[in-house]
């Protein structure tokens, strides 16, 4: 298996512009999550799909993020308009039951 | 809200040495927890899982031992390489389900 895939690997954009970050689970993985990371706050949950539906947003930072799981084998965070405190490293990661989470290799996201 | 601290945040050994990191954590209502090493710019790798039911695990060098009733976890890595050069994360599921909190991490060099 690939592992959780991360799309794209790195992002830099202008303050303002939408964002649009892509993640592939792991085939027959059932749960989804979206964390960032920063130096400042640590790795932090955003949101978690269980069978592609949302669960939890409690941790998406503001109206601003939003995040799908249209099919299970795919899902988006969107960042609409972008600002420079957006800036950090956001992962995907799967897992399948109560198993152990698989983490990508994360979106390093600078926003100028 | 469940708080995970990780101390030292940093550590150095020499090669060859044994050595523990510890996780701390104030809910013990507690589903699972899970250890993390991170190396630069890369995503996070899954080492030992341990169910809330459990008290350890290991996996070759690698032993996780779990007290809920008293907030920790520790690691222990046995005969230190420089390879483990990495940080490392504790991670806790809440017994809700589905929520995670990591914490900061601790930094490990293993000089040669």
């Amino acid at each position: 298996d690939a592992g959780v895939i991360q799309s794209p690997r790195h992002e830099v954009t202008e303050m303002g512009q939408e964002v649009t970050l892509r993640c592939k689970p792991i085939s027959g993985h059932n749960s989804l999550f979206w964390y960032r990371q920063t130096m400042m706050r640590g790795l932090e949950l955003l949101i978690y799909f269980n069978n592609n539906v949302p669960i939890d947003d409690s941790g998406m930072p503001e109206d601003r993020f939003s995040a799908k799981m249209p099919n299970a084998s795919f899902s988006t965070l969107k960042i609409q308009p972008s600002e420079p405190r957006d800036s950090a490293v956001y992962f995907c990661a799967s897992r399948w039951g109560i198993g152990s989470q698989y983490f990508g290799p994360g979106t390093r996201l600078l926003v100028l | 809200k469940q708080e995970v601290t990780q101390i030292p945040a940093a550590l150095s050994v020499p090669e060859g040495e044994n050595l523990v990191l510890n996780c701390s954590f104030t809910d013990s209502a507690i589903y699972n927890l899970q250890w993390f090493r991170q190396d630069p710019g890369k995503g996070l790798t899954s080492l030992l899982l341990i169910q809330s039911s459990q008290r350890e695990q290991t996996s070759g060098r690698l032993n996780a031992s779990l007290d809920k009733s008293s907030g920790r976890s520790t690691l222990y890595i046995a005969a230190s390489q420089p390879g483990d050069s990495a940080t490392y994360l504790c991670a806790v599921e809440l017994n809700t389900g589905n929520q995670f909190y990591f914490g900061t991490g601790t930094s490990l060099t293993v000089i040669p």
